[in-house]
């Protein structure tokens, strides 16, 4: 759980500002996953990314929330505008190989985001 | 309509009380079930993996099993430390990302 590194694990944004959140992998992986924890709900898949490519974006918001996995540096999840809806946690995973093919995914702490 | 349903939503035990959790799916093509333990601020902690009906895993008190429209994660004789939300989540055909129950929440009392 710890070798998937998520910061800032905590982010006050106000109404209208940009967030970002970023996630490093843990060592050898290139699969990253963002899930979204709401108060009182469920964890919900957003996007999948591999290096350099969005893979799987199909829970992802149609507008203000985009994600990248860059060839060097971390993934990041940007939030535009920021609502007070957008208030959750956001999790990053990471995985060797494209799930599960013997192998599972592994979630890092979380970054909680508060908008205000 | 919730693919993943986890029952029951909390359950309280008495330390050493045995009892066993429900994650049923209706899913498609189950590629994987996976169970996770969450606890308060944190993300979730990988416990099992699952592909197959009839397949059971165990790790120390936890033992989880699968059928074909339900898992059980059974704890026994639990001790206050694995006081935890209990999360179950499937993988299913042409999906890449985990579809995740609600979760159980599990209070052992000593």
């Amino acid at each position: 759980n710890a070798g998937v590194m998520q910061n800032p694990r905590h982010l006050v944004r106000r109404r209208g500002q940009e967030a970002r959140l970023r996630c490093s992998p843990m060592k050898g992986h290139s699969h990253v996953y963002w899930y979204r924890q709401l108060p009182e709900e469920g964890l919900k898949f957003m996007v999948y990314l591999q290096k350099e490519n969005i893979i799987d974006e199909s829970g992802m918001p149609k507008e203000r929330f985009s994600a990248e996995f860059p060839k060097e540096g971390p993934s990041i999840l940007r939030i535009q505008q920021v609502v007070r809806g957008d208030s959750a946690a956001y999790f990053c995973a990471s995985s060797p190989l494209r799930a599960p093919t013997g192998n599972t995914i592994y979630f890092g702490e979380g970054s909680w985001l508060t908008v205000v | 309509e919730d693919q993943v349903t986890q029952s029951p939503e909390a359950l309280r035990l008495q330390e050493g009380e045995s009892s066993s959790l429900n994650c049923s799916y209706t899913v498609s093509g189950l590629r994987g079930l996976f169970w996770y333990r969450q606890d308060p601020g944190k993300g979730p902690e990988f416990l099992f993996t699952l592909y197959s009906a009839g397949e059971e895993k165990e790790k120390e008190r936890l033992k989880a099993t699968l059928t074909k429209k339900e898992s059980f994660l059974h704890i026994t004789a639990p001790k206050p430390e694995d006081s935890a939300t209990y999360l179950c989540a499937v993988l299913q055909g042409g999906a890449d990302g985990l579809t995740f129950g609600k979760g159980t929440h599990l209070i052992i009392q000593p």
